[in-house]
């Protein structure tokens, strides 16, 4: 059990133009999703945590105009990032804790973003 | 929030235990320790998790020291597929550097 489900795993797009990707709770409700991004050879930094119905709380130095974050049921978060630039390409990384499981994080398969 | 330090890089034969440490001095009493992996280019996985009594399941064993200031986690037979980034965090979801490890033949 716990699967969380990331798409798409890979996106290449244009300068400009904006990305949507999608994280799923596939066997699970989650409580809580975090959207991370990580640079090569770097560790996860967490960009904004977001609860159902919600707004996202995002973290110091995130744009939350650039990185908006729909959070619309308890199954499915999404991270879009807009007016895409080559200095956001890296790897978005979606998690999510479920009730009762001492907020384990179960994590998606990350998304590779190149901006052209 | 509490934070980790774990060192950078430990090699380890293939067939023997993998011992990693990770200390966390300023851990409170109600925090957990959670250690995860990341095989490169992947999303991190999940292993084991513990508040102050030892915890062992199928992936590894967690030893706690009885002041929960360090933890030390261990894969009792390592194989080549566990060579990664291990991540030990306290209770919150920031994420240190890890320690890579490399399983060796």
């Amino acid at each position: 059990g716990a699967v969380v489900s990331q798409h798409p795993s890979r996106v290449i797009c244009k300068s400009g133009t904006s990305v949507k990707i999608e994280c799923r709770s596939l066997d699970f409700q989650a409580t809580t999703m975090f959207w991370y991004r990580q640079f090569p050879k770097q560790s996860l930094m967490l960009m904004a945590t977001s609860n159902e119905g919600s707004k996202a709380t995002y973290e110091q130095g995130v744009e939350k105009d650039k990185f908006l974050i729909n959070h619309a049921s308890l199954t499915l978060s999404t991270l879009t990032v807009t007016s895409a630039h080559p200095e956001d390409s890296s790897f978005y990384i979606c998690s999510a804790t479920r009730q009762g499981a001492k907020n384990i994080q179960y994590f998606g398969a990350g998304t590779r973003l190149s901006v052209l | 929030d509490a934070k980790t330090t774990q060192p950078p890089s430990m090699d380890c034969a293939e067939g023997r235990a993998a011992n990693l440490p990770c200390n966390h001095s300023t851990i409170s009493g109600n925090e957990y320790v959670y250690w995860y992996r990341q095989i490169h280019s992947q999303g991190p996985q999940y292993i084991i998790h513990g508040l102050k009594n030892n915890e062992t399941n199928e992936m590894a064993s967690l030893i706690i020291t009885e002041d929960r200031k360090s933890s030390t986690l261990i894969l009792p037979h390592a194989t080549l597929r566990d060579t990664a980034v291990y991540y030990c965090i306290v209770r919150a979801v920031n994420f240190g550097k890890g320690t890579s490890l490399l399983v060796t033949p």
